[in-house]
């Protein structure tokens, strides 16, 4: 069964650019959750989505959104670029949403870098 | 507000002796925690979880213990062998999110 796929893997942006980040579920997942991972920071939620709509936030600004197509897999779109949004931006799935004990399976990332 | 901790940001075990590390959490809601191992240029691999209402759950060499009243939980990993090296988080969940602790990197050395 393939793995949870982000693409792509590398990014180098500029600051004031936006950025769109790919995520392709585990076969049958339909709940996609999005993190961020810095140095400083840890991963930290940025919002999940299950049947196209976004079901949970974390606390992150406007310029970061998402969305869900209905084969599950989502995008995640940064806009205005700023140094301070480099990281790793990790992808998650799991079957369902509201299911607490069902773990996530996470993507191995993609790394964004701004210069 | 960092509402899980890992206050080790380090640990290193010889081969063979357990391993054994802690993180704590201010919020008594959480439904459930979660331990996942990274490595570097990996995402996050699921290891083992407890229920809020158990205080111990084991999975061959990984146990984990959940201690309510302390608001501590800990992952015991007997053996412990040099492929177990990575990065360790702990994380709890509430209303479906995660919150990761920033994570505990294990060294087992031969």
């Amino acid at each position: 069964k393939a793995g949870v796929t982000q693409t792509p893997r590398y990014l180098i942006k500029t600051r004031g650019q936006q950025v769109t980040l790919s995520c392709s579920p585990i076969s049958g997942h339909r709940s996609v959750s999005w993190y961020q991972q810095t140095p400083g920071q840890g991963l930290q939620f940025l919002f999940e989505y299950f049947s196209e709509t976004q079901r949970n936030k974390g606390n992150f600004p406007g310029r970061f959104s998402g969305r869900q197509f209905s084969n599950s897999r989502s995008e995640m779109n940064v806009s205005t670029l700023e140094l301070g949004d480099s990281a790793l931006y990790l992808c998650a799935s799991k079957p369902t949403s509201g299911y607490s004990n069902q773990p996530q399976h996470f993507g191995d990332g993609t790394r964004l870098s701004i210069l | 507000d960092q509402q899980v901790k890992q206050n080790s940001p380090s640990l290193s075990v010889q081969e063979g002796r357990i391993s054994i590390l802690n993180c704590d959490y201010t919020n008594s809601m959480f439904d459930y925690f979660l331990w996942y191992k990274k490595y570097p240029a990996e995402g996050p691999t699921f290891l083992i979880s407890i229920s809020s209402i158990k205080d111990k759950n084991e999975d061959g060499r990984f146990t984990v213990f959940l201690n309510k009243s302390a608001k501590h939980l800990s992952l015991h990993i007997v053996p412990s062998q040099p492929g177990d090296s990575a990065v360790y988080f702990c994380a709890a969940i509430r209303h479906d999110k995660l919150i990761f602790g920033t994570g505990t990197r294990l060294q087992v050395f031969p």
